[in-house]
C-alpha cells in the first residue's frame, strides 16, 4: 500500500463548476501538507501548503486538512480553462525535508 | 528572480549510452533535490544535498547512478550506462532550508530522458 493515495481521474468538467480534488495518507506523522499544479512539461508549481489540520483559502483555492480522517482536499471554485493541469498532493512529517507525493489527478476544464 | 534551471530539457539516448543532467537552483538556497517522474505518478527523491554534501541519497541506485554538487551551488545527476527503464522526467528542486515549516521547494521544469 502506498503511503499517499491519490486517484490518477482524468477529471473532466465544465467552466466554473468547483472541482474537488482529495487524497488519503496512511502516515499519521505527516504534518505539512502541500498541493502541487503540474501543467504538460512544466515542473510542479506550489499552490497551497498547510501545516496541520484546518482550512486555508487562497482566492479561488482551498485546502482543507482532516488528521483524524488522514484526508486533505483541493477545491476550486470558479473552475478556468487555465486550471487544466495535473493536481499533486503532497506531504512530510515536521522533521524531515522528503516529500512524498501522490501520483497526481488530471483535471480537465471544458470551456 | 529566476527560478531552478535545468538543462537539456529533452535527451534522446540509446540504452548503455552515458547521460547527464545539470541543474542550476535559486540563488540562496541551500537545499537540492534531484526527483525521478515515471508518467503518471508523482515525482520521487534520488538524493538530497545540503550546501555540497549529499544527506540522503537512499534512493539513487548507485550501481549506474551518480550526482555531485560542487561548491554547493549548481548539481549535475549522471546515469552510466542508461537502461530502458531510465525513460523519466528527471527533475530538480531547491530550498532555503530543509525540515521545518520554511521547507518549501520550488522546482525546475526538469530533463525528458528517453532511453531507446
Amino acid at each position: 500500500q502506498k503511503e499517499v493515495e491519490q486517484d490518477p481521474g482524468p477529471l473532466s468538467v465544465p467552466e466554473g463548476a468547483i472541482v474537488s480534488l482529495n487524497c488519503t495518507y496512511s502516515n499519521s506523522a505527516f504534518q505539512y501538507f502541500m498541493w502541487y499544479r503540474q501543467y504538460s512539461r512544466k515542473g510542479p508549481e506550489l499552490l497551497m501548503y498547510t501545516y496541520s489540520s484546518g482550512n486555508k483559502e487562497d482566492g479561488r483555492f482551498t485546502a482543507q486538512v482532516d488528521k483524524s480522517s488522514k484526508y486533505i482536499s483541493l477545491f476550486i471554485r470558479d473552475s478556468q480553462p487555465s486550471d487544466s493541469a495535473t493536481y499533486l498532493c503532497a506531504m512530510r512529517n515536521s522533521s524531515a525535508s522528503k516529500i512524498i507525493f501522490g501520483s497526481g489527478t488530471r483535471l480537465s476544464i471544458r470551456p | 528572480e529566476a527560478g531552478v534551471v535545468q538543462s537539456p530539457r529533452y535527451k534522446i539516448i540509446e540504452k548503455k549510452q552515458p547521460v547527464a543532467f545539470w541543474c542550476n537552483p535559486i540563488s540562496g538556497h541551500n537545499t537540492l533535490y534531484w526527483y525521478r517522474q515515471n508518467l503518471g505518478q508523482g515525482p520521487e527523491l534520488l538524493i538530497r544535498y545540503e550546501n555540497e554534501e549529499a544527506v540522503d541519497d537512499s534512493q539513487l541506485p548507485k550501481d549506474r547512478f551518480s550526482a555531485e554538487r560542487l561548491k554547493g551551488v549548481d548539481s549535475t545527476l549522471k546515469i552510466q550506462p542508461a537502461e530502458l527503464g531510465d525513460s523519466a522526467v528527471y527533475l530538480c528542486a531547491s530550498s532555503l532550508e530543509a525540515g521545518g515549516p520554511s521547507d518549501t521547494q520550488y522546482f525546475g521544469p526538469g530533463t525528458r530522458l528517453t532511453v531507446l
